[in-house]
């Protein structure tokens, strides 16, 4: 089954409003967790990376205003798309961490902004 | 910094044909490579990773995949391609278990 659970599979919103995407770790502390972004047609870009207690370390071009990520506790982390617009549209996946040989993936959240 | 090269953005086989999808990687250490796939509207499946060990690696679904240090390479190979094998395949290197780099991804139709 299933080691990362992201939540929602899809949401559909409001251009202005803010979505939330939770990615949880269901066996196993993750230490660190990473979102990744992906354009239709494109392959997944990393976002940025959050450790559990800190501050998430965004990569190059990415809007730490824009993509919250809170990563409270060693089983979740969460990626908050604030003042959606419909440029923010996109398929958003999180990847759990929790040492050799335990890299895992969530099964993503389809975002689409109206 | 790492990067993963897959030169083949689309490939068309017949099913009952057999496949391999190249990929090649740029990495300072000794890489973890994986190949995930990716069905229509779903998440990431891993098929197979590499870690150390046999060069040669077993995944899911009858995949295999061989892990060339040479060549910089780790093609994705299965000898007889079905239907249901119809998705995007990525390629991708991490430094250990952390962060990943995906390649561009490779298309793969399969026709009867």
């Amino acid at each position: 089954g299933a080691v990362v659970s992201q939540h929602p599979s899809w949401v559909i919103c409001k251009s202005g409003t803010s979505v939330k995407i939770e990615c949880r770790s269901l066996d196993f502390q993750a230490t660190t967790m990473f979102w990744y972004r992906q354009f239709p047609k494109q392959s997944l870009m990393l976002m940025a990376t959050s450790n559990e207690g800190s501050k998430a370390t965004y990569e190059q071009g990415v809007e730490k205003d824009k993509f919250l990520i809170n990563h409270a506790s060693l089983t979740l982390s969460t990626l908050t798309v604030t003042s959606a617009h419909p440029e923010d549209s996109s398929f958003y996946i999180c990847s759990a961490t929790g040492g050799v040989e335990k890299l895992f993936f969530g099964s993503g959240t389809q975002l689409s902004v109206l | 910094a790492q990067s993963v090269t897959q030169p083949d953005i689309h490939i068309t086989v017949s099913e009952g044909a057999s496949l391999e999808l190249r990929c090649n990687y740029s990495y300072g250490a000794t890489p973890y490579l994986f190949w995930y796939v990716q069905s229509p509207g779903q998440g990431l499946q891993l098929l197979l990773k590499y870690f150390s060990g046999d060069t040669l690696v077993q995944g899911i679904k009858g995949f295999e995949a061989e892990f060339k240090r040479s060549q910089s390479s780790f093609n994705l190979r299965k000898p007889s391609v079905h239907w249901s094998d119809a998705a995007e395949y990525f390629c991708a290197v991490s430094g250990g278990y952390q962060k990943v780099t995906f390649g561009i991804g490779t298309k793969l139709q399969v026709i009867p």
